[in-house]
């Protein structure tokens, strides 16, 4: 079973505005990650944020972690259209190995 | 360099078939996962193998799902008897490291889409 859920399932935005996606877990975790998909096919890796860490920035990316909530968030900011994919977040469970479990997913969708 | 690769990109077979998919990780990459993804089940973990360390089953769906990786490199995922319900993408990725903490970013292949009819 997911271990995430996340929120919206979907989202439509216009070029150049920001994307917000949130992601809840339900147990202790190592680290969190997001993932990039198009088309249904591989999944390209974006960030990886450590449960000791609160925030992360990787380029238009940032991403919060709140274990007390157990939640994050994934914002993209200056959207463009070619950021129109799926995207997934992916847990670590503590001392469960590196596998991961995923969410459900939001699908983004960037108007031009 | 050279990314995951899978094969073939496309599988169509006969319910009660045996399937076997292809995983070919990055060089070097000590460690190898099976996931698959479908519409009922989203993104679910399978199997992963860390170096000589027995594989982590504890992802197969049932008895007739197997893999094994020879050599550290190449992994086959095998399906004997197929079922509708196996219908899905079946994705590989590999980690430099599988233990957690140290390089275990994982890369994921183009995937293998799976339809039994």
């Amino acid at each position: 079973s997911q271990q995430g859920e996340e929120d919206p399932q979907a989202l439509s935005i216009q070029e150049g505005e920001n994307a917000t996606m949130n992601c809840s877990y339900k147990t202790s975790i190592n680290n969190l990650q997001w993932y990039r998909q198009n088309s249904g096919r591989g999944l390209v890796h974006l960030i990886l944020i450590r449960s000791n860490e609160r925030e992360k920035h990787s380029g238009r990316l940032r991403v919060t972690l709140d274990t007390s909530k157990k939640s994050s968030s994934l914002l993209i900011t200056a959207s463009r259209a070619a950021d129109t994919a799926s995207y997934f977040c992916a847990t670590v469970v503590n001392n469960a190995g590196n596998m991961l479990t995923f969410g459900g997913g939001t699908r983004l969708m960037v108007k031009p | 360099g050279a990314g995951v690769s899978q094969s073939p990109s496309n599988k169509v077979t006969e319910k009660g078939k045996d399937v076997e998919l292809r995983c070919d990780p990055i060089s070097g990459h000590t460690a190898l996962y099976w996931y698959r993804q479908s519409l009922g089940q989203g993104l679910e973990f399978l199997i992963y193998f860390q170096g000589n360390s027995a594989p982590d089953k504890s992802g197969l769906p049932s008895d007739r799902f197997s893999a094994e990786r020879t050599g550290g490199s190449v992994s086959t995922l095998t399906i004997q008897r197929t079922q509708q319900e196996d219908s899905a993408v079946y994705l590989c990725a590999s980690s430099l490291e599988g233990r957690v903490g140290i390089r275990e970013t994982q890369y994921f292949g183009p995937g293998t889409r799976l339809l039994v009819l």
